[in-house]
């Protein structure tokens, strides 16, 4: 019940298409769900991020597209660019709990 | 403002040693925690300490510890290393803690084990 579930494992897209990720949890009890984008030899950084009370969340080309009651939630980056190609984590927290997805590696081609 | 510092960068240590990790968190940030990331189970929570106390323990065994000082730095310790210890470790301090608020990671600690 602790797990968030991601996919896909990896994603190929052209540049300025849209980049695609979902992720879905079990426990009813998460109320914050963070995007983190990670690049090779750094730290994931804070994308973006949703509480349950919100169906959408809209920053720059970054959208959290969220449904509570599918208990899914996904990253949508508009109008993808090389420079967003990074490995990109799902998270899910309450409580003292944090719990990642186990990542989407994207690569955007130029 | 600074963000997460954590050293060393690397560190290169053998079966049996311990070893002592350090993160210093973003000024005014009483929440420290610890994730170990590796390719086969991506990014795994350790502990997180706050205002000098362990609020909550993820699933390692007790060769994993920490502490946190006063100032808000936390050391992470490891004894006994084994091989499948080898790993990215991460910290993130946020202002007061891991629940619906966000987290900032340093760029890690890569622990090699020979």
């Amino acid at each position: 019940q602790q797990q968030v579930k991601q996919s896909p494992q990896s994603l190929i897209v052209q540049k300025g298409g849209i980049s695609i990720i979902n992720c879905a949890y079990e426990n009813t009890a998460f109320d914050y769900f963070p995007w983190y984008q990670q690049f090779p030899g750094k730290g994931p950084a804070l994308l973006i991020a949703i509480r349950p009370d919100v169906s959408e969340k809209k920053e720059g080309r970054f959208t959290i597209s969220f449904n509570k009651s599918a208990k899914q939630f996904s990253l949508h980056i508009m109008d993808s660019q090389p420079g967003d190609s990074a490995t990109y984590f799902c998270a899910a927290t309450f409580g003292q709990n944090f719990v990642f997805g186990p990542g989407t590696r994207l690569s955007v081609l130029p | 403002k600074a963000g997460v510092t954590q050293t060393p960068r690397y560190l290169i240590k053998t079966r049996g040693q311990q070893v002592t990790l350090s993160c210093s968190p973003i000024s005014g940030h009483r929440s420290v925690s610890w994730y170990q990331q590796t390719p086969g189970q991506g990014l795994q929570f350790l502990f997180e300490y706050f205002s000098e106390t362990q609020r909550n323990k993820g699933n390692f065994p007790g060769r994993f510890s920490g502490r946190q000082f006063s100032n808000s730095r936390s050391e992470m310790n490891v004894s006994t290393l084994e091989l499948g210890d080898s790993a990215l470790y991460l910290c993130a301090s946020s202002l007061g803690g891991v629940s619906n608020q966000p987290q900032h990671f340093g760029d890690g600690t890569r622990l090699s084990i020979l």
